[in-house]
This record gives structure tokens, C-alpha cells and sequence, in this order.
């Protein structure tokens, strides 16, 4: 059982650059999340999808697109990658209709030079 | 709008010194409350959690919290802190609609 399983692990962009993160679950769950961490900031929410078909903005989606492929995958786009979105980020997924706890997954550290 | 707020982001202890990391929310509706930990290194990981019932909630590793829902509050406490113990902890809060938000963290420094 993977869980929640993020790639890259690690990428360099030049400024301009697009790319996606992709995200997979296995456990069948409704909602998936994409958040960045930044030292002292916490996470911040950027979008999720509370459910296979829909996806909606959180606290910082600027720069940001996000599909729902299906109930499994959920990729993050960046379409022109600028140095502030340097950053960790994380992926996670949660069962609908309760919140039994979020299910990270490993993180991806993206460097914007 | 739904947001977190932990008010202490840097704490230091000596072992077997008592915990409480404060945290606040802010959300009109119901709302499920979290805590994780995030040890370096690693990816978040689930302490304890709230949905109902006693407000007054036991998680792993001898972590407790308590939800008072007149003060928006869902304080984390431990007795006695161990060396690793040392982490970051966030505290979360989810609404109905499927919005899970993080507060900005607290880091935890346990001095052997």
C-alpha cells in the first residue's frame, strides 16, 4: 500500500519554466489538497479537490493550476515558474464525508533560479 | 473566512518539562480539529485529532488536547516532554466543505 505518492522528489526550474507535480493516492479517497511549505509560513493551502470532478482555490492559488485527473490523481501546474515559488511541497488526500486524518505524501523541493 | 493561528513559534524545554502549544480558529460551522507533527525530515504525520464528543482528546505518544469551543481554542499539552519530542507541530482545522487548513507552526526544541 504507497499511500500517497508524490513526484519529484526534487527539481531545479529556471525562472519562466513550466512543469507539473504529480500526486496518486491508492486508498480510494474523495479529497486531495496541494500545500507549500515555507519556514515560518506553515503550509498554506494552495487548491484542493474535494471530490473527484471539482477543484477549488485556497489560500494561495496565484501562479498555480491544478486537474483532478481522476479520484486517483491530482497534478499541480506552474505554468511560469518564478523564485517565490520556491518551496516544499506536499500532497495529500482525505476519505469524504469524515476527517479521519490527512495523508501526506513525501514532498517535492522545488528550487526556481 | 476560515484561517488557524498558533501564537508560540519557537519553544524550548528541558526534558520532562510540561507542553501546551496554543491554537486558535477562526470558522462559523462545524469544524474538525487536528494536530501533527512533522519531524525533520519527514512528512507530516497525524498526533490527535477532534470531531465530537469529549472535548478532551488522547493521541499517540502521550499527547492530549483539549477543545473549548467557547474560546475557538484547541490547545495541545503533554506532561512531560523527551528530547524526541523535538519537531515542529501544526495544528489543523477542517469545515464540511472539505477545507483543511494549517496554522503556521510551532517549533519544539527539547534540550536533553
Amino acid at each position: 500500500n504507497a499511500g500517497v505518492t508524490q513526484t519529484p522528489k526534487f527539481q531545479v526550474l529556471k525562472t519562466g519554466q513550466s512543469m507539473t507535480l504529480q500526486c496518486a493516492q491508492d486508498m480510494n479517497h474523495n479529497s486531495m489538497y496541494w500545500y507549500r511549505q515555507d519556514p515560518g509560513m506553515g503550509l498554506r493551502l494552495i487548491y484542493y479537490s474535494a471530490s473527484e470532478g471539482t477543484t477549488d482555490k485556497g489560500e494561495v492559488p496565484n501562479g498555480y493550476n491544478v486537474s483532478r485527473l481522476n479520484k486517483r490523481e491530482f497534478s499541480l501546474r506552474l505554468e511560469s515558474a518564478a523564485p517565490s515559488q520556491t518551496s516544499v511541497y506536499f500532497c495529500a488526500s482525505i476519505p469524504w464525508g469524515s476527517a479521519l486524518a490527512a495523508f501526506f505524501g513525501q514532498g517535492t523541493r522545488l528550487t526556481v533560479v | 473566512a476560515q484561517s488557524v493561528s498558533q501564537h508560540n513559534h519557537h519553544v524550548i524545554l528541558s526534558e520532562a518539562a510540561s507542553l501546551e502549544l496554543g491554537c486558535n480558529y477562526s470558522y462559523g460551522g462545524t469544524v474538525n480539529l487536528f494536530w501533527y507533527v512533522q519531524y525533520p525530515g519527514q512528512h507530516l504525520q497525524l498526533l490527535l485529532k477532534y470531531f465530537s464528543g469529549d472535548p478532551l482528546v488522547k493521541g499517540i505518544k502521550g499527547f492530549e488536547a483539549e477543545f473549548i469551543k467557547s474560546k475557538f481554542s484547541f490547545n495541545l499539552r503533554k506532561p512531560s516532554v523527551q528530547w524526541s519530542d523535538t519537531a515542529e507541530y501544526f495544528c489543523a482545522a477542517y469545515n464540511q466543505g472539505g477545507k483543511l487548513i494549517f496554522g503556521q507552526g510551532t517549533e519544539l526544541s527539547v534540550k536533553p
